[in-house]
């Protein structure tokens, strides 16, 4: 079964916005990673941050983790329509393999 | 430098017939992974490879799922007999390996059991 929750499930917003999203988990971690997944193609590795770190970036990505709330965030700026995408974050805790989310599907409006 | 190959990209079935998936992961990564993944859901880990040994299939269905990874290199995924349950895409993924692995996907085949 998946650990945590993406949030939101889906997102919708104008080009040029940012977006935002959230990941919960309920284990203590090694690192974090997010991918993205184009309809109907497989996912692509976009950052990933280690439990020493808070705060990472990545082009247009900024990504933070609070691991006293279990929680990171992945935030776009300046969206365009090419980041319509599913959002996914893995979790990776000891010597266990990555977890997957459920993801959440962005919808960036021209 | 070629990304991971899966194929067929589609397939349709009959229930009770079998399938295969073949995929050829990254040169160099030793490590190789299936997925599966459900409509609107994440990828769910199957099995992983390190070379040509299976180091976690916990998931895998072993009453009707196999996997094979001769020579430590491509991989076959194979259903006998598929189910209507096992409709989703199985993605292969491939990697260096180690804590900080980033993972790299194919495009996924599509399974539709009818």
């Amino acid at each position: 079964s998946q650990q945590g929750e993406e949030d939101p499930q889906a997102l919708s917003i104008q080009e040029g916005e940012n977006a935002t999203m959230n990941c919960s988990y309920k284990t203590s971690i090694n690192n974090l990673q997010w991918y993205r997944q184009n309809s109907g193609r497989g996912l692509v590795h976009l950052i990933l941050i280690r439990s020493n770190e808070r705060e990472k970036h990545s082009g247009r990505l900024r990504v933070t983790l609070d691991t006293s709330k279990k929680s990171s965030s992945l935030l776009i700026t300046a969206s365009r329509a090419a980041d319509t995408a599913s959002y996914f974050c893995a979790r990776r805790s000891g010597n266990t393999p990555l977890v997957f989310g459920k993801g959440t599907r962005l919808s960036v409006i021209a | 430098e070629a990304g991971v190959v899966q194929s067929p990209r589609y397939k349709i079935i009959e229930k009770k017939q079998p399938v295969a998936f073949w995929c050829n992961p990254i040169s160099g990564h030793n490590t190789l992974y299936w997925y599966l993944q459900n409509l609107g859901q994440g990828p769910e880990l199957l099995i992983r490879y390190e070379n040509e040994e299976a180091v976690d299939d916990s998931q895998l269905p072993k009453d009707r799922f196999s996997a094979e990874r001769l020579k430590g290199v491509d991989s076959t995924l194979k259903i006998q007999p598929a189910e209507l349950g096992d409709s989703a895409v199985y993605l292969c993924a491939s990697s260096l390996g180690g804590q900080e692995e980033t993972q790299y996907f194919g495009p996924g085949t599509r399974l539709l059991v009818l």
